[in-house]
């Protein structure tokens, strides 16, 4: 059964730093999100994707964010500059249309 | 989307069937149920959805009562790999738009 990966499952990052964060959706899905979840908390909406361009996006996702679909299979999650409320799991979710969302198995984000 | 109420806990013995309930009185007509599990640090996990009839799939059953107030998951013989969180969602179906999760429901399988 296809699955959606996710890279890493776990990064440790110094506060300020970037990272990218990286997902590969189930190939024929059409629409993207990114989700997060701080430790036993609800998982949070971030941003959905289609057509090369953001749908929609919570108000978690500020100028320190972005995504990108750089090519066919990967689609990204940056953050700029990291503090320490970043750390979290991250959930990459993709869909083909009007079916459930498959969901990755998360990166686990770590900002010291 | 509509809200729903979720009991924040539930146990069930292995091999019984795990009965989880869901309120969601205020759901209109165009929205369905739809129930996801997120076992500890993994994703989330579609299970099934429906709109009035009840629905079974190879994971599970869903039963919701005829004023579709309420739904019940029904995860018929429970074992311990079913330990997770339950997140009964109420959306508009083919739908593209983001998932709102709440809090669900911790079950707990017993040995």
């Amino acid at each position: 059964e296809p699955e959606v990966t996710q890279t890493p499952s776990h990064q440790v990052t110094q506060m300020g730093q970037e990272v990218i964060l990286r997902c590969v959706p189930i190939s024929n899905h059409l629409y993207f999100y990114w989700y997060r979840q701080i430790l036993g908390q609800k998982v949070e909406f971030l941003v959905s994707f289609y057509n090369n361009e953001i749908s929609e996006k919570s108000e978690i996702f500020d100028d320190q964010f972005s995504v990108e679909r750089p090519d066919g299979s990967n689609f990204t999650l940056k953050i700029r500059s990291t503090k320490l409320e970043d750390s979290a799991m991250y959930f990459c979710a993709s869909i083909v249309s009007g079916y459930e969302q498959y969901f990755g198995p998360g990166t686990r984000l770590t900002v010291t | 989307d509509a809200k729903t109420t979720q009991p924040p806990s539930m146990d069930c013995a292995e091999g019984r069937a795990a009965n989880l309930p869901c309120n969601h009185s205020t759901i209109s007509g165009n929205e369905y149920v739809y129930w996801y599990r997120q076992i500890h640090s993994q994703g989330p996990q579609y299970i099934i959805h429906g709109l009035k009839n009840n629905e079974t799939n190879e994971m599970a059953s869903l039963i919701i009562t005829e004023d579709r107030k309420s739904s019940t998951l029904i995860l018929p013989h429970a074992t311990l790999r079913d330990t997770a969180v339950y997140y009964c969602i109420v959306r508009v179906a083919n739908r593209d738009d983001k998932i709102i999760f709440g809090k669900g429901t911790r079950l707990h399988i017993l040995p």
